[in-house]
Parts: structure tokens; C-alpha cells; sequence
């Protein structure tokens, strides 16, 4: 089973912190996402990676960066965080085989005060 | 733009089939169909897809039909724990987008 793990299932910072998320899967897949889901919003793609040190911004980047340095590795950053980022944040990862299955981890849930 | 349409909610009686209709009218011809679930406050999880042909796997089968312009998710034998979101997305790359999809409830 493909397994896609994030390293903080809650947390709770405040505005103007530097906030870390973490992703991690075993695969070796190419591709890994970041997803933000808000109420009403659905899932909104954020950045999106399909090899090491590549990346690219999906719908909604602003306020975000993000880190491939490993392959199974993606970390998301909030350089400065604020309350409208106060969100369910999703990781997943999907192989480069010219189909689209992703996979998706159990979402962080993280709280800005 | 919506590219798919869903119904809001469904009640499913437990151990009965469950029968999720999704219509995508305008779906282009290099354009597969996902099915996704959501459990609430859980991750997004892969149940199925196919371009044309109907699919079946171990959670549920896919009937797409011959125009392509509607399809169908059937859970054989559905079961409490197959209470979720169900979401029907079109995707040809690496972007999903998920839309508000369907509220699936199984009742004993």
C-alpha cells in the first residue's frame, strides 16, 4: 500500500510564525502535491512537484512556498503566517505513468491565532 | 466551470448497491474519469477511473457511458464505512480539481 505520512496531524501557531509542513512517501513516486480544504471551497492545489528541486504553483501559491530537496520528501512553508491560512492542509503524491491516481495523506490540520 | 455534475446527497441502504450517477457533458476525448472518496476528516482516497471502457477493482465498478457524457460509480455492497464524499473529476494532466460532490450516507 502506497503510504503518504505527514508529520503533524494538528497544529496550532501564531500569526507571523514560520510554519513547516511535512510530507513524506514511501513509493518512490515522481509527482507530489500540496492541497489546501476549506468549506465550501473543495480542494485547492497550492504547489505542485514532479521531480527533485522542481516545482510549480498550482491555483492558489500566494502566502506558500515549498522545498523537494529528496524525492520522497515535500515540505510546505508559510513564510509568515497569518489567519486566513488557518486550513486542513493535504499531501499527496502520484507516479509518473500517464495516469492520474494520487494518493493522499491524512491532512494537517493547522490553526493560525 | 463545473466540468462534472453531481447530486448533492444520497441515502444507501446498508448491504443494498449504492448507484452514484455523475454527468460531463463536455468531457473531451483525451479526458478520464476519476472517482475519489473522502471519509470525513481524512485524506481523499483513489476508488477508480477509466477513459471509456467500463472498469471494475476490488472497491467498485465504473460504467462509463458510450458517448462518454455521464458515468456511473456502483459500490456492489455497501457498508457503514462507505459513508463519504464521493467526488467525480475529469482530468487529462497532473491537476485534479475537486468539486463539492456527492454526500453519501449508508443507513443500517
Amino acid at each position: 500500500d502506497v503510504k503518504v505520512t505527514q508529520s503533524s496531524r494538528y497544529l496550532v501557531k501564531r500569526t507571523g510564525e514560520k510554519v513547516f509542513l511535512e510530507c513524506v512517501q514511501d513509493m518512490d513516486h515522481e509527482n507530489m502535491f500540496w492541497y489546501r480544504q476549506d468549506p465550501g471551497l473543495g480542494l485547492r492545489l497550492i504547489y505542485f512537484s514532479y521531480d527533485v528541486k522542481m516545482k510549480e504553483k498550482g491555483d492558489i501559491p500566494e502566502g506558500y512556498s515549498v522545498s523537494r530537496e529528496k524525492k520522497e520528501r515535500f515540505s510546505l512553508i508559510l513564510e509568515s503566517a497569518s489567519t486566513n491560512q488557518t486550513s486542513m492542509y493535504l499531501c499527496a503524491s502520484s507516479p509518473w505513468d500517464g495516469r492520474n491516481t494520487i494518493y493522499f495523506g491524512e491532512g494537517s490540520w493547522l490553526t493560525v491565532v | 466551470d463545473a466540468k462534472t455534475t453531481q447530486p448533492t446527497s444520497m441515502d444507501c441502504a446498508e448491504g443494498r448497491a449504492a448507484n452514484l450517477p455523475c454527468n460531463h457533458s463536455t468531457i473531451s476525448g483525451n479526458e478520464y474519469v476519476y472517482w475519489y472518496r473522502q471519509i470525513h476528516s481524512q485524506g481523499p482516497q483513489y476508488i477508480i477511473h477509466g477513459l471509456k471502457n467500463n472498469e471494475t477493482n476490488e472497491m467498485a465498478s465504473l460504467i462509463i457511458t458510450e458517448d462518454r457524457k455521464s458515468s456511473t460509480l456502483i459500490l456492489p455492497h455497501a457498508t457503514l464505512r462507505d459513508t463519504a464524499v464521493y467526488y467525480c473529476i475529469l482530468s487529462n494532466d497532473y491537476k485534479l480539481s475537486f468539486g463539492a460532490g456527492t454526500t453519501v450516507t449508508v443507513r443500517a
